[in-house]
């Protein structure tokens, strides 16, 4: 069984912060780490894949490094707006044959205005 | 372009009734993963189908559940016999067939099934 954890489980910030949460996921047979952005009653929304140990991925105010030798993702939010709160999903592909992803439970991110 | 659609959105039935949940991939797309979120947890997979295969299942209970994704139409997610255990949220997601090697999948809007 894959274990991917997220910590925390749940965030709540004020406008103009800046905030950061990470993904813990096995070392061992590493392939791709997903971020998912979910809004309530929407979809989940692919933020970034991520494969390489030392990416960094940026997008807007969002950005996300890997580290797969010790097995963890962080994701940023720099100067968090109220339209960031979500629940913030990885998902953790290994690299044997299987094309499933392994889900985190999610941190869930409530930006005050 | 439509996205992953997933119908019906909501969906009530008693103990015992069967509860069918319909996926239609986004066009192109020919793999399609079950995924489902019960209260309080994150996603969890269940099944993963291409057209008239079953790739992998191990997510799936032994009992009761079933999916198929016919070569023409939807893919479905079949309850039999619902339990209040059953009530939860299901996703589906669709991935292309050439070109994902990281396995993106794209996301419908889930079904939330209520077992009274």
């Amino acid at each position: 069984i894959l274990n991917v954890e997220q910590s925390p489980q749940s965030l709540h910030v004020q406008e103009g912060d800046s905030t950061n949460f990470t993904c813990s996921f096995p070392s061992s047979n590493f392939y791709a780490l997903h971020w998912y952005r979910w809004e309530t009653a929407k979809s989940p929304e692919a933020l970034f894949v991520m494969t390489l140990n030392g990416d960094e991925k940026k997008k807007g105010r969002i950005s996300a490094t890997l580290n797969t030798k010790e097995g963890y993702s962080y994701l940023y939010i720099k100067g968090s707006q109220p339209e960031d709160s979500a629940t913030y999903l990885c998902a953790f592909k290994s690299g044997r044959g299987r094309r499933a992803l392994t889900f985190g439970s999610g941190t869930r991110l409530q930006v005050q205005p | 372009n439509a996205g992953v659609m997933q119908n019906p959105r909501h969906l009530v039935r008693r103990r015992g009734q069967e509860a069918r949940l319909r996926c239609s991939p986004m066009k192109g797309h020919s793999h399609v993963y079950w995924y489902r979120q019960l209260p309080e947890e994150g996603l969890k997979f269940m099944v993963y189908l291409q057209k008239e295969n079953i790739i992998d299942e191990s997510g799936m209970p032994k009992e009761r559940f079933s999916a198929e994704f016919p070569k023409e139409g939807p893919s479905i997610l079949r309850i039999q016999q619902v339990v209040r255990g059953d009530s939860a949220a299901y996703f589906c997601a669709s991935s292309p067939l050439t070109g994902n090697r990281y396995n993106e999948q794209f996301f419908g809007p889930g079904t939330r099934l209520t077992v009274l």
